[in-house]
């Protein structure tokens, strides 16, 4: 069954510095999202990216977050300055154009710890 | 404010039995409903989605009704089993062009042998 990867599975860094998550969603869908959960928390979305543009974000969302679909596989998402709050598991998502009956298809996250 | 609410935060429940989680929302109309399960660790697995116009939908032992006048969607798990135990989520979206899903807290579940 396709599924969507995410590099890596965790990461350490320390405050103030850049990070950058990376995502293959399945080849077939045109959707491409970021949510995040802080440890014990919701889910939340981030951002959704369709036809190489940012179709929504919510206010999480700032000017230190940023997408980008570099080639026609990978999806990523930089924080540009960390901080303590933005320790979480983050997951990509993809769905196929028409939404249908199929829901989102999420990757397994990758927990990034800021210190 | 707009709030989504998932019942309890725990439920226990014998083998064998129906399982039965409810999600209710306040100040949304939404234009779908979708139904995960996570386990400790890991992404949601998307489980059902429900339209507005639709009232139920059912897959092999779950099934998940939508009432737009209660504001409520109820997910029934029948026949549960050991392997069923794990959080269920419900989220939702206001339009289906938005594609910005808001998630419950969701629902811990807990099959007893």
């Amino acid at each position: 069954e396709p599924e969507v990867t995410q590099t890596p599975s965790h990461q350490v860094t320390q405050m103030g510095q850049e990070v950058i998550l990376r995502c293959v969603p399945i080849s077939n869908h045109l959707y491409f999202y970021w949510y995040r959960q802080i440890l014990g928390q919701k889910v939340e979305f981030l951002v959704s990216f369709y036809n190489n543009e940012i179709s929504e974000k919510s206010e999480i969302f700032d000017d230190q977050f940023s997408v980008e679909r570099p080639d026609g596989s990978n999806f990523t998402l930089k924080i540009r300055s960390t901080k303590l709050e933005d320790s979480a598991m983050y997951f990509c998502a993809s769905s196929e154009p028409s939404g249908g009956n199929y829901g989102y298809t999420f990757g397994s996250g990758t927990r990034l710890t800021v210190v | 404010s707009q709030k989504i609410e998932q019942n309890s935060e725990a439920l226990n429940i014998q083998e064998g039995k129906t399982a039965t989680l409810t999600c209710n929302y306040t100040n949304y109309s939404p234009a779908y409903l979708q139904w995960y399960r996570q386990d400790p660790g890991r992404g949601p697995v998307f489980l059902l989605l429900i339209r507005e116009n639709e009232k139920e939908k059912r897959k092999e032992r779950l099934k998940v009704t939508f009432d737009t006048t209660l504001k409520q969607s109820l997910f029934h798990i029948t026949a549960s089993q050991p392997a069923d135990s794990a959080t269920y989520l419900c989220a939702l979206d206001i339009d289906t062009g938005r594609r910005a899903l808001t998630f419950g807290s969701g629902t811990r579940l807990q099959v007893q042998p």
